[in-house]
């Protein structure tokens, strides 16, 4: 079965470089959501979109921004990288009513 | 307060143990609950959903105690492949959608 797909896989920035992660849900999955996870520390929720609204808003620097575009894919967009941006960044969607949410393999931003 | 609380770990258990894990929420709205594994630098992988009459999946047992808002998972006769963080999972029902909120995992090492 198709799963969430998330790109790129590894990243490596400097400071004060622009990076954009982008997620493509499960097939008919509507709500998207992104998370961000440092080292030791439980996934901490930045925002999401249900058919392609922000639906959610969580911890997210004023510098990230995301959408979710017509075909459900969503674009994560992070500027003005800090060295404590460097993380495991998750993707994940789920069915709005259904629940459960189902997460990509995530993308490793290290930011030097 | 946070949203939901897990018992801190780590718990270390050896092999064949029956082992116990609790969360407790404080939004008495929360409509959906699941069970979470993540193994290091992976992905939250959903392991059950928990429902008002309680689950079992083999070895996994999952109660739901609305009354007293927990959340609870068996594991029984563990093996050294469930060592893991095992996440607690809420979903309140909020304005316009429901909201996804974490707990911050409880560490189990299995030892033979």
């Amino acid at each position: 079965a198709a799963g969430v797909i998330q790109s790129p896989r590894h990243l490596i920035k400097e400071k004060r470089e622009t990076a954009t992660l982008k997620c493509y849900p499960i097939p008919r999955h509507d709500t998207v959501y992104w998370y961000q996870q440092g080292p030791g520390q439980d996934p901490q929720f930045l925002i999401s979109f249900y058919e392609k609204m922000q639906s959610d808003k969580g911890s997210i620097p004023d510098r990230f921004s995301a959408q979710q575009f017509s075909d459900y894919h969503s674009e994560l967009n992070m500027s003005s990288l800090e060295l404590g941006d460097s993380a495991l960044y998750f993707c994940a969607s789920s069915l709005r009513e259904a629940g459960e949410l189902f997460f990509g393999e995530g993308s490793r931003l290290t930011v030097l | 307060r946070k949203e939901v609380e897990q018992d801190p770990g780590p718990f270390n258990v050896p092999e064949g143990a029956t082992v116990a894990f609790n969360c407790t929420y404080s939004n008495s709205a929360s409509q959906s609950f699941f069970w979470y594994r993540q193994d290091c630098r992976k992905e939250p992988k959903l392991l059950m959903s928990v429902y008002s009459s309680g689950n079992e999946d083999g070895r996994f047992t999952a109660q739901l105690n609305r009354a007293s808002q927990y959340i609870s998972l068996l594991i029984r006769d563990s093996k050294l492949s469930d060592s893991a963080t095992y996440l607690c999972v809420v979903k309140p029902w909020d304005t316009g959608g429901f909201k996804t909120i974490f707990g911050a995992g409880t560490r189990l090492f299995v030892k033979a």
